[in-house]
């Protein structure tokens, strides 16, 4: 079962600019995660931002977490070609222990030179 | 260094093989993961183990199956009963599992073909 729905599918930008992906999810979570993926490799963790949590830095990174909406998204900043990678949201249990993350379908970023 | 190693990297198989992807980590952590990822699309979790001799079901277990008979080896066998294997397999680890599960560590992948 897929949680997280991520919002563009696919996102093309010149190098500088800024870059915002949105995650939405459907039922309650402990943490939510962002993860890094460039193509043909293994997902490098970015950032994690737990439920009571609404706003989170990491460099040129952002992360806004709305549990009222179930939503979460994150701004890649000064955007470089070095970010041309696909990124996708993760969502932590909220209850139970299930010991599970669910990520979403990713956001393909494209960061032309 | 301290990682997830996955082996062998690519790996073709005949149709009615059963094969084993490796998965071994040095950063003595308690929960392990295995999930495959198909072309444009996101993870799936295939099983996890938060300890030592247990692993449960994720959301597509079937045709999978697993052993954690050590905390650093977390294999994957792929059995001929996987309909459709060619996939991109993950494995990860944490700290730890359950609602406490934080980061993952991911290695660098298994590509099964199926010929």
């Amino acid at each position: 079962s897929q949680q997280g729905e991520e919002d563009p599918q696919a996102l093309s930008i010149q190098e500088g600019e800024n870059a915002t992906m949105n995650c939405s999810y459907k039922t309650s979570i402990n943490n939510l995660q962002w993860y890094r993926q460039n193509s043909g490799r293994g997902l490098v963790h970015l950032i994690l931002i737990r439920s009571n949590e609404r706003e989170k830095h990491s460099g040129r990174l952002r992360v806004t977490l709305d549990t009222s909406k179930k939503s979460s998204s994150l701004l890649i900043t000064a955007s470089r070609a070095a970010d041309t990678a696909s990124y996708f949201c993760a969502t932590g249990p909220g209850s139970g222990n299930t010991g599970k993350l669910i990520f979403g379908q990713g956001t393909t970023l494209q960061v032309k030179p | 260094d301290g990682g997830i190693t996955q082996s062998p990297k690519y790996l073709f198989r005949k149709e009615g093989q059963n094969v084993t992807l490796s998965c071994e980590q040095n950063l003595n952590h308690d929960a392990m993961y295995w999930y495959r990822q198909d072309p444009g699309q996101g993870l799936r979790l295939i099983y996890y183990s938060q300890i030592v001799n247990d692993f449960q079901k994720g959301d597509i277990a079937e045709g999978y199956s697993v052993s954690r008979e050590k905390k650093e080896s977390f294999p994957l066998t792929v059995t001929s009963a996987q309909k459709n294997p060619t996939a991109f397999y993950l494995c990860a680890s944490s700290v730890a599992g359950g609602t406490n599960t934080g980061e993952l560590f991911f290695g660098e992948g298994s590509r099964l073909t199926v010929l």
